[in-house]
């Protein structure tokens, strides 16, 4: 099945700066990628994903890339907030895995303000 | 928000007893994925359900079983708690069929096993 890995595990930055996550995932076939933010007790929530035939993809402060050929996506923040402050998630679906989702182990990321 | 609900919210039960998880999917969603999130974890994919037929299984034994219901509503049992059991409980919802890829998670079932 498909392996995907994330890191940092933890991740603190000042307001304003930047913030990449990055993961890695082991199914070539794997064709969706998409990035959920989940705040202290609840559900993940969709920020952004992308698509196997696109190498990059922006909203507003959030971007992410994928590199196909080393099998690698990132999430990129621009301007953090402290509302920015979450646990970060990404995950591969592959047609392989029966379009089955499987994700990263997260990212705790810090805003100071 | 999205359309996606579970019940109960949350449970405690002993070990050696039997849950039952429920989760409705968003309208017009005929796929319901399950996953297991332990507290400082990602979601581990349980199992998934298309059309009330079981349509792949990730790395859990037997004692999780699911069902999914003509309206694609689903449910998770498990029998024979263990403590590694507790965990919070997701369920998400997608259409294949359609262009967008998109699953939509409910709020969870936090369950608690002593």
């Amino acid at each position: 099945g498909e392996n995907v890995e994330q890191h940092p595990s933890t991740l603190s930055v000042q307001e304003g700066d930047s913030a990449v996550i990055k993961c890695t995932y082991s199914d070539s076939a794997s064709n969706y990628f998409p990035w959920y933010k989940q705040e202290l007790g609840k559900r993940p929530q969709l920020i952004i994903d992308i698509r196997s035939n696109v190498g990059e993809k922006k909203d507003q402060r959030i971007a992410v890339t994928l590199n196909k050929t080393a099998k690698h996506f990132s999430l990129h923040i621009t301007e953090t907030q402290p509302e920015d402050s979450a646990v970060y998630f990404c995950a591969a679906r592959g047609l392989n895995t029966g379009n089955q989702f499987y994700f990263g182990t997260g990212t705790s990321l810090t805003v100071i303000p | 928000e999205t359309g996606v609900t579970q019940s109960p919210t949350h449970l405690i039960k002993t070990r050696g007893q039997q849950v039952t998880l429920r989760c409705s999917s968003q309208s017009g969603h005929n796929t319901v994925s399950w996953y297991q999130q332990a507290l400082g974890q990602g979601p581990q994919f349980i199992f998934q359900y298309y059309r009330e037929e079981e349509n792949g299984r990730g790395n859990f034994p037997p004692r999780f079983s699911g069902l999914q219901f003509p309206n694609y509503s689903s449910e998770l049992n498990v029998n024979a708690l263990e403590l590694d059991d507790s965990a919070l409980y997701l369920c998400a919802s997608s259409s294949p069929g359609r262009a967008t890829n998109e699953q939509f998670f409910g709020p969870g079932t936090r369950l608690t096993v002593l």
